[in-house]
């Protein structure tokens, strides 16, 4: 059974830094698009970054240069080390596998999301 | 980037059809997703590739897409379907997934 299990959410101030982890079962993370996507309070769905195999991580411009998404195999966990935090990073961030066809790409499975808060 | 507009909100009886409509330039040449969330819930998938349901999604849930409105389309509204439903397409230009705001459906 495909279960995704995030944890690392907690409360921050501006400027600092947290890592989310996702523990995946049921599927490898490493040959899957592991993606983080965000929803803030009473707000849209909005896609933070996405790491697929041996390729390069890509991040919305939003969080480029501030976050990193990255993997440990052997635990089949992906991650997101988020640095110098903004009061408009707070959010609900999940993790959901991605499946793509080339321009065809959706979002399968998803975890329970864990609650970032950035205070000024 | 590519631009999603859904309409913020959406009231329908028990027992009638709800339509719910994900509006972009051209979005008829990509290709639509739809994802449930109920309250305090993940999204869930409910549609993909405009038309598809995933094992488990009842067939009252149907999609539709073509010219500049893609369409889910729920047939004999329960209580159950009040949800949260968005829609999500990728945006070639940007090489990113691009998501609607969001339709919040009420069972009246």
């Amino acid at each position: 059974e495909v279960q995704l299990v995030e944890s690392g959410g907690g409360l921050v101030q501006a400027g600092g830094s947290l890592t989310l982890s996702c523990a995946a079962s049921g599927f490898s993370v490493f040959n899957n698009y592991m993606t983080w996507v965000r929803q803030a309070p009473g707000k849209g769905l909005e896609w933070v970054s996405v790491l697929y195999g041996g390729g390069s991580p890509d991040y919305a411009d939003s969080v480029k240069g501030r976050f990193t998404i990255f993997r440990y195999s052997p635990k089949n966990t992906v991650s997101l080390l988020m640095n110098s935090l903004r009061p408009d990073d707070t959010a609900l961030y999940y993790c959901a596998r991605g499946r793509r066809d080339g321009y065809n790409y959706f979002f399968d499975y998803w975890g329970q999301g864990t609650l970032v808060t950035v205070s000024s | 980037s590519y631009v999603l507009t859904q309409p913020p909100s959406l009231s329908v009886a028990p027992g009638k059809t709800a339509r719910i409509t994900c509006g972009g330039n051209d979005i008829g040449s990509k290709t639509v997703h739809w994802y449930q969330q109920k309250p305090g819930q993940a999204p869930v998938l409910v549609i993909y590739y405009d038309s598809d349901r995933p094992s488990g999604i009842p067939k009252r849930f149907s999609g539709s897409n073509s010219g500049n409105t893609a369409a889910l389309t729920i047939s004999r509204v329960e209580a159950g379907d009040e949800a949260d439903y968005h829609c999500q397409v990728w945006d070639s230009s940007s090489d990113h997934p691009v998501f609607g705001g969001g339709t919040k459906l009420t069972v009246l």
